[in-house]
């Protein structure tokens, strides 16, 4: 079946330190993986995207690689913001376009 | 992207009444839209596939009775919780567009 399991939170880091959020999944076929930003009180916001094998998604200073041998899909910044403090999901969607979601890590950047 | 809207963000009501909420499509025809539920800190879980003409499908462990989805049109999917409980107090978020990216903003339910 399809599952996505990701780090637990929550992650406090100071500003302009280095982000990473790790992700792997398991599926059937061949998803796409996506990380979405949850802001407080919001919906979802589609962070960044990946298609297919080595493939690399990237938005607004974060990316992530699609790694099909290690099954992952791992969350990086080089150089957090406070105003990056969120709640960010890695999600898969395999065929039927159904998503299955990690459960969130929260992410606090303090001053 | 695709645009999708909720209405509406946010609804309090009482223990037993019927709470509608809608998931517009803005820019695009959907002939498929989901619903996800999604408990306080924790992760979103889909409840069902509304399907344009057709009837929902549900998710195990979903009362299709007490969740009811209507798909009428290319642009409108609702849910309906009937005779709300305060366990049904949640944030409910539809997704569609293409690939069904696209989430809406998403509505707060809270039932007293």
């Amino acid at each position: 079946g399809n599952s996505v399991t990701q780090m637990e939170g929550p992650v406090t880091l100071s500003e302009e330190a280095f982000l990473t959020i790790n992700c792997t999944y398991t599926a059937t076929g061949y998803p796409s993986l996506f990380w979405y930003v949850q802001y407080p009180g919001e919906g979802l916001q589609l962070l960044l995207k990946a298609t297919k094998a080595d493939d690399k998604g990237s938005n607004k200073g974060f990316e992530a690689t699609y790694r099909k041998e290690t099954t992952s899909f791992h969350l990086e910044k080089g150089s957090v913001q406070v105003s990056d403090s969120a709640v960010y999901f890695c999600a898969l969607s395999a065929s039927g376009n159904q998503f299955y979601f990690g459960t969130g890590t929260s992410l606090t950047v303090i001053p | 992207g695709a645009v999708v809207s909720q209405h509406p963000s946010r609804v309090i009501c009482k223990s037993g009444t019927s709470v509608k909420i809608e998931c517009r499509s803005l820019d695009f025809q959907a002939t498929t839209m989901f619903w996800y539920r999604q408990f306080p800190k924790q992760s979103l879980m889909l409840m069902a596939t509304s399907n344009e003409g057709s009837k929902a499908t549900y998710e195990q462990g979903v009362e299709k009775d007490k969740f009811l989805i209507n798909h009428a049109s290319l642009t409108l999917s609702t849910l309906t919780v009937t005779s709300a409980h305060p366990e049904d107090s949640s944030f409910y978020i539809c997704s569609g567009g293409p690939r069904a990216q696209y989430f809406g903003p998403g509505t707060r339910l809270l039932v007293l």
